[in-house]
């Protein structure tokens, strides 16, 4: 099954933007991977799924323009342009793995962002 | 608007059983699997298993697999996870999502002596 890596922590300061990395381990070059933003005290929300191609599906309810995402070989990124207060949280990515006898949803560590 | 709506918390003892339900709305149930997701606090998202409503059938990750048990009410669109044998180490806020990107609401548990 792949593993997912994030580095645990990112800042930018407001009106900037910052790119968010998630790794997926060797030889699932062509997995797809779910971003999900985790603001303070709340539940996951879902942002956007992107492949080795891109974006892949539509974006998450009321996600604005300001994200967009990137693949690149084992690495899947979120970059967020014009960084908002409300936009300091955790930021997850994940991947399912099955192949009908056998499923995982796997998730990395999470990296939180902090908006300065 | 697809909701998943959870129920509340709850507080139990080491050694006891929860059960929370996770009731869907907006999509027809069959559709889509349902997911649930342990976060420990200040951790990050743990699947636990899936199930599909269609059929009942279902998978557990492998940490969890002897102690939870997830089931579908196609009657009343809900599915319910059972976790069993509670530890300390269970307090989390427990969810349940579809890979189409819809997420409840969470649930508390806290193990508590």
């Amino acid at each position: 099954q792949p593993v997912l890596t994030q580095p645990p922590s990112a800042s930018a300061s407001l009106g900037a933007s910052v790119t968010l990395t998630c790794t997926l381990s060797s030889g699932y070059n062509n997995y797809n991977v779910d971003w999900y933003q985790q603001r303070p005290g709340k539940g996951p929300r879902f942002v956007m799924r992107v492949g080795s191609g891109g974006n892949v599906g539509s974006k998450g309810d009321g996600i604005p323009d300001r994200f967009s995402v990137l693949g690149s070989g084992l690495n899947r990124y979120l970059t967020i342009k014009n960084i908002h207060e409300d936009d300091e949280g955790d930021y997850h990515c994940g991947a399912d793995h099955g192949n009908g006898t056998y499923f995982v949803w796997v998730f990395g560590g999470g990296t939180k962002l902090t908006v300065l | 608007e697809v909701q998943l709506v959870q129920s509340g918390a709850e507080v139990k003892r080491p050694g006891a059983t929860v059960k929370i339900s996770c009731k869907v709305s907006g999509y027809t149930f069959i559709d889509y699997y349902i997911h649930w997701i342990k976060q420990a606090p200040g951790k990050g998202l743990e699947w636990m298993g899936l199930i599909d409503p269609e059929d009942g059938e279902t998978f557990y990750a492998e940490m969890f697999h002897d102690r939870v048990t997830v089931t579908a009410d196609t009657s009343t669109d809900t599915t319910y996870m059972e976790l069993s044998s509670l530890r300390f180490q269970d307090t989390a806020t427990y969810y349940c999502a579809t890979l189409q990107g819809h997420w409840g609401q969470g649930t508390l548990v806290a193990v508590s002596s």
